[in-house]
This record gives structure tokens, C-alpha cells and sequence, in this order.
């Protein structure tokens, strides 16, 4: 699968959007952007994901580049209990390799 | 609805000690995963089950490291002779059926120190 590249911290203003980046420069075309994050003392919890176009729910937007090299995930209003680990994670259309290979992710700190 | 459920969540062994770490999930998923957290990291795979039959087992890290899910339900992960390297936390996670892009539901961890 792609690796991924994501900054290792971001803080973010209570109310405010949070913006997360993503880099995936050597993703295929059989591969999903995936977001998980991990609060603390929890296990990770899946937010969103998308192959090529733009994506949203009640958690998140996911914005994929034309090029799919890179992906944003936003958070429109972020609340405090928004703090937590973000992960992005490349995962490739097949029946092998079901498991999700997990980066460092980006710590996102929410501040009032 | 339940969740994954892991038990217990926290377990504190001696250097050599055998563990053995249950994992619930929830009802009615076909695959169910083990990964692995070190302080500090992102979880690893460890290894993957669609039903009974252990599909993939490349991530358990030595053979002191087994797992089981006999009856397609509940799983066990058991570390024998424990070491100090073993600790970390211990994720479960299932998904519905076993396809490549399905959601995985993650349970709460079962943080594992040995002294």
C-alpha cells in the first residue's frame, strides 16, 4: 500500500475549522484514502474515505487533489472532544491485504 | 448497539508469564483483526481471521505470539513467556464481511505491561 505523509502535530481553535493534509504522492489507482482517528485511551475510529472525489458526513469532508497525490480532511467546527490522533491510510481494492497499515498520524490539539 | 468489547484492559504480568488477551466482536462479523500499539506509535498488524480460519498471520512478531477464534465469534491472543518488548496496547477490530474496503469497528484496547 501507499505511504502516506502527515504533519505530526497541528492545534486548532475551538469553533474553527481543522484542516488536516495528507500526502499519498505514490498511490495506485486501485487505492482508497481512508481517515481514522484515535482519541485517548480508545481504539481508532473510523471518519471517512474516498477513491477520487470529494466525500462528506456528519464527521468530516474529505477533499482529494485531480491527481489524488494528496487529501485534506476537514473538520468544518471543531470541539475539544475533537482532540485526538488523526490517521491517513492508503488501502488497495483486493481480497489480500485487509489490514489497515497505520503512519504516525498527525495530533491534532483543539484549544477554547 | 454493542461494540468490540476486549478483556481485560489492563493486564500487568511478570517477565515469562503467559497471557492470554479475549476479544468480543461484534455480533455477526466475519473478520476480525489484532493489531498492535507501542507508546507513541500507530498501530500494527498483527493478524487476521474471516471466520474461523486464520487468513493471515505475517504481523505476530515471533512464535510466542498465537491467536484463536475457534467457533468464528470470540477470539484469544495468547503471549507466551512474556517480555519486556510485549508491552503495548492490544487493538481488536472486526468488519462485516471480508471485504478489502470494508469498515473496521475497533474495540477499546487491553493495555499490556510486563515487568
Amino acid at each position: 500500500d501507499a505511504k502516506t505523509t502527515q504533519p505530526p502535530s497541528m492545534d486548532c481553535a475551538e469553533g474553527r475549522a481543522a484542516n488536516l493534509p495528507c500526502n499519498h504522492s505514490t498511490i495506485s489507482g486501485n487505492e482508497y484514502v481512508y481517515w481514522y482517528r484515535q482519541i485517548h485511551s480508545q481504539g481508532p475510529q473510523y471518519i471517512i474515505h474516498g477513491l477520487k472525489n470529494n466525500e462528506t458526513n456528519e464527521m468530516a469532508s474529505l477533499i482529494i487533489t485531480e491527481d489524488r497525490k494528496s487529501s485534506t480532511l476537514i473538520l468544518p467546527h471543531a470541539t475539544l472532544r475533537d482532540t485526538a490522533v488523526y490517521y491517513c491510510i492508503v488501502r488497495r481494492l483486493n481480497n489480500a491485504g485487509n489490514m489497515l497499515t497505520f503512519g504516525g498520524g498527525t495530533r491534532l490539539m483543539v484549544k477554547p | 448497539g454493542a461494540g468490540v468489547s476486549q478483556s481485560p484492559r489492563y493486564k500487568v504480568a511478570k517477565r515469562g508469564q503467559d497471557v492470554a488477551l479475549r476479544c468480543d466482536p461484534i455480533s455477526g462479523h466475519v473478520s476480525l483483526f489484532w493489531y498492535q500499539q507501542a507508546l507513541g506509535q500507530g498501530p500494527e498488524f498483527l493478524t487476521y481471521f474471516q471466520n474461523e480460519a486464520q487468513l493471515d498471520k505475517s504481523g505476530l512478531p515471533s512464535d510466542r505470539f498465537f491467536a484463536e477464534r475457534p467457533e468464528g465469534s470470540v477470539s484469544t491472543l495468547k503471549i507466551q513467556r512474556t517480555q519486556q518488548e510485549d508491552s503495548a496496547v492490544y487493538l481488536c477490530a472486526s468488519s462485516r464481511q471480508g471485504a478489502s474496503t470494508d469498515t473496521q469497528y475497533f474495540g477499546p484496547g487491553t493495555r499490556l505491561t510486563v515487568l
